[in-house]
């Protein structure tokens, strides 16, 4: 079965500057999606980034990316240029060939003004 | 305008009632989901819709029923309501093999 590890409980980051997030992962499979998503207080669970586990190439979405390390089993998170609107719980998501997306524990993300 | 709706958003009920909580989507999906997020943020799947056949059942007391009268909505209905349901439970969708899920607002299920 696979399984989604993220190990930073929370993080802080001053506005402005960059953060990682850290995401690890355990599977078999060859063929596979990977997400971020982010759920603030309001509690919407929001898309950040997805990754094809077939695509080399890191996928970006603004001041989002990520480091996607397939041998490693790594998929990490960059937020540049943090906002106040970036706190939130940050979650690691893989889905697997059956169509089952299983999360990770999260990362509460705290931007300090 | 909205994409996968829920109601309602806030349930408070009593221990051994009965409730269902509504899911709706307007994105032409063929696939829906239930997940079930406790008091630690943690998300978990419950189940999941293919055009109103059960696709997945994860190991959940049979107390939870989903029921797809189509292939635009995902109702979940729970019986004899335990302490342990509170949660709160998210709705979700996403075309066939299609990877990304859209998740409706949530419903916080509170059981006193």
């Amino acid at each position: 079965a696979q399984t989604v590890t993220q190990s930073q409980p929370e993080m802080s980051v001053q506005e402005a500057e960059t953060v990682t997030l850290s995401c690890t992962y355990d599977t078999s499979e060859s063929d596979y999606y990977l997400f971020w998503y982010k759920q603030p207080p309001s509690r919407q669970m929001i898309l950040v980034i997805r990754q094809e586990a077939y695509k080399q190439q890191n996928a970006t979405e603004n001041r989002f990316s990520v480091n996607f390390q397939k041998a490693a089993k790594s998929f990490s998170l960059k937020i540049s240029d943090s906002q106040l609107g970036d706190a939130a719980m940050y979650f690691c998501a893989y889905r697997n060939r059956d169509d089952k997306i299983i999360f990770g524990k999260g990362t509460r993300l705290h931007i300090l003004p | 305008d909205t994409a996968v709706s829920q109601t309602p958003k806030y349930l408070v009920t009593q221990m051994g009632n009965d409730k269902s909580i509504k899911c709706e989507q307007n994105l032409g999906h063929d696939t829906m989901y239930w997940y079930k997020q406790d008091s630690k943020k943690f998300l978990k799947i419950m189940f999941s819709y293919n055009n109103k056949e059960l696709i997945i059942n994860e190991t959940v007391p049979n107390r939870f029923s989903p029921k797809s009268p189509d292939k635009a909505h995902l109702n979940l209905h729970i019986n004899s309501l335990e302490l342990g349901d509170s949660a709160v439970y998210f709705c979700a969708s996403s075309q066939a093999r299609g990877p990304e899920q859209y998740f409706g607002p949530g419903t916080r299920l509170t059981v006193t």
